[in-house]
């Protein structure tokens, strides 16, 4: 079955650069991979969807890049700032003929100041 | 505001109780889920309702028992739960679709934290 990991260690990066946070899943080419963010103690909430036809999506300081060779997904946010500090879930579907999503463990970003 | 509210936030109970977890999605969706959260695992598909039918079940144990009487309502009813069902749970809704490229995008509620003592 389908799996995901995702860098369980946090991130800690300076205001103002980039995070970047990796994807990878283990088997088939999912149609979709989905980002959400998760803030401490609250649902996650979504952030993006990039197609199996995409090769990047944006929207604001967000992009995410899906590379179906290397089988991973990477979200990246510009100019990062205290305010984006969450943990960041990557979600797909869990097998080939469905809707029906896995998420991963989620990475931790910090940003300070 | 996320469009699908839970109740209560919080609810502490003994291992001999009754409770109810409440959820209602005012987005017009077709489909209502419910999912744990424990540290440091992912998020766990406990239950799925379409058009209030139940359509997956994952292997979850019978103290849990969810009920959906509409397409705009879930409940997760708690009995004679263990201390390792202290969890974030939460309730989720989507269009619902079995098309492979659906995009599925989940909608979260904030939560019920659940601490069984």
């Amino acid at each position: 079955s389908q799996k995901i990991e995702q860098n369980s260690e946090a991130l800690n990066i300076q205001e103002g650069k980039t995070a970047t946070l990796t994807c990878n899943y283990t088997n088939y080419s999912p149609a979709y991979l989905q980002w959400y963010r998760q803030d401490p103690g609250r649902g996650p909430v979504f952030l993006l969807l990039i197609r199996e036809n995409e090769k990047e999506k944006r929207k604001e300081r967000l992009k995410v890049t899906f590379d179906t060779t290397l089988k991973q997904s990477l979200f990246h946010i510009t100019a990062s700032q205290p305010a984006d500090s969450a943990t960041y879930l990557c979600a797909l579907p869990r097998s080939y003929n469905t809707d029906k999503l896995i998420f991963g463990t989620g990475t931790r970003l910090q940003v300070f100041p | 505001e996320t469009g699908v509210t839970q109740t209560p936030r919080h609810l502490v109970m003994g291992m001999t109780n009754k409770k109810s977890l409440k959820c209602e999605q005012h987005l017009g969706h077709n489909a209502m889920y419910w999912y744990k959260q424990s540290a440091k695992k992912p998020l766990e598909l406990m239950f799925v309702y379409n058009f209030k039918e139940q359509t997956e079940n994952n292997s979850v144990p019978s103290r849990f028992s969810p009920e959906c009487p509409n397409s705009s309502h879930l409940f997760l009813h708690l009995h004679t739960l263990q201390p390792e069902d202290s969890a974030l749970y939460l309730c989720a809704s989507s269009q619902g679709s079995y098309r492979r490229d659906s995009g599925n995008t989940i909608y979260f509620g904030e939560g019920s934290w659940l601490t069984v003592v």
